[in-house]
């Protein structure tokens, strides 16, 4: 089975420029999450998704994040415009319904902006 | 609110001898507790939880956690270390009324000697 994958595994942009991030969750996986690894700091949560719609997203930063599951499938979640702060690593994870269930993550996506 | 810290930023241990990695945790609910690894360059791996039951728990790789209510404690550990399982290791801690969100510890870089 295949896990959660995320692309890009890296990007390098400029302060002001747009980036888009994608996360295809494991099949069959309704919940979907988005964190955030900033300098080394703890892993902070920026929203979940159930199939399409979005369930929490109290840890959005700021409304120069967007983040879609159009179909209930795949993630992306956009920065426009990207601002020196923004970089980290940004994790997507995915699980069963449930809270006992845990999640799996992908590799991550490594940002930086200059 | 809910809350996880990791009071140890580093644990360095000889290969063969027990290991133990610190968490302690605040829920306003029962809590359902995890823990995942990292290696470098990879995504965090699922390695053991607690959700209900007996409070030792044992996962992957030969790592337990045991879930201390009282103490409000859920710390890692292994018997005897070995090299490989040199990594960064995260604690988290989700409501059991909350589908949602994981809050995640600092992290904890663990070094095993030769």
């Amino acid at each position: 089975e295949a896990g959660v994958t995320q692309f890009p595994s890296h990007s390098v942009i400029e302060k002001g420029q747009t980036v888009t991030l994608r996360c295809d969750p494991i099949s069959g996986h309704d919940n979907l999450y988005w964190y955030r690894r900033v300098m080394g700091k703890e892993i902070k949560f920026l929203l979940h998704f159930v199939k399409e719609s979005k369930q929490d997203e109290s840890g959005m930063p700021n409304n120069r994040f967007l983040a879609e599951r159009t179909g209930g499938t795949y993630s992306t979640l956009k920065v426009q415009p990207a601002e020196l702060e923004d970089s980290g690593v940004y994790f997507c994870a995915s699980s069963q319904v449930g809270s006992i269930y845990e999640q799996y993550f992908g590799p991550g996506t490594r940002l930086t902006v200059t | 609110a809910q809350s996880v810290a990791q009071p140890e930023d580093q644990v360095n241990v000889a290969e063969g001898n027990p290991l133990t990695v610190k968490c302690t945790y605040s829920v306003s609910g029962n809590p359902y507790l995890f823990w995942y690894v990292q290696y470098p360059n990879r995504g965090l791996q699922f390695l053991l939880k607690y959700i209900t039951g007996d409070n030792l728990v044992k996962g992957s790789y030969g790592f337990e956690a045991e879930f201390n209510k009282s103490q409000t404690s859920f710390h890692l550990k292994k018997p005897s270390a070995l090299v490989s399982d040199s990594a960064l290791y995260f604690c988290a801690v989700r409501d059991n009324t909350n589908a949602g969100k994981s809050t995640f510890g600092d992290g904890t870089t663990l070094t095993v000697k030769p």
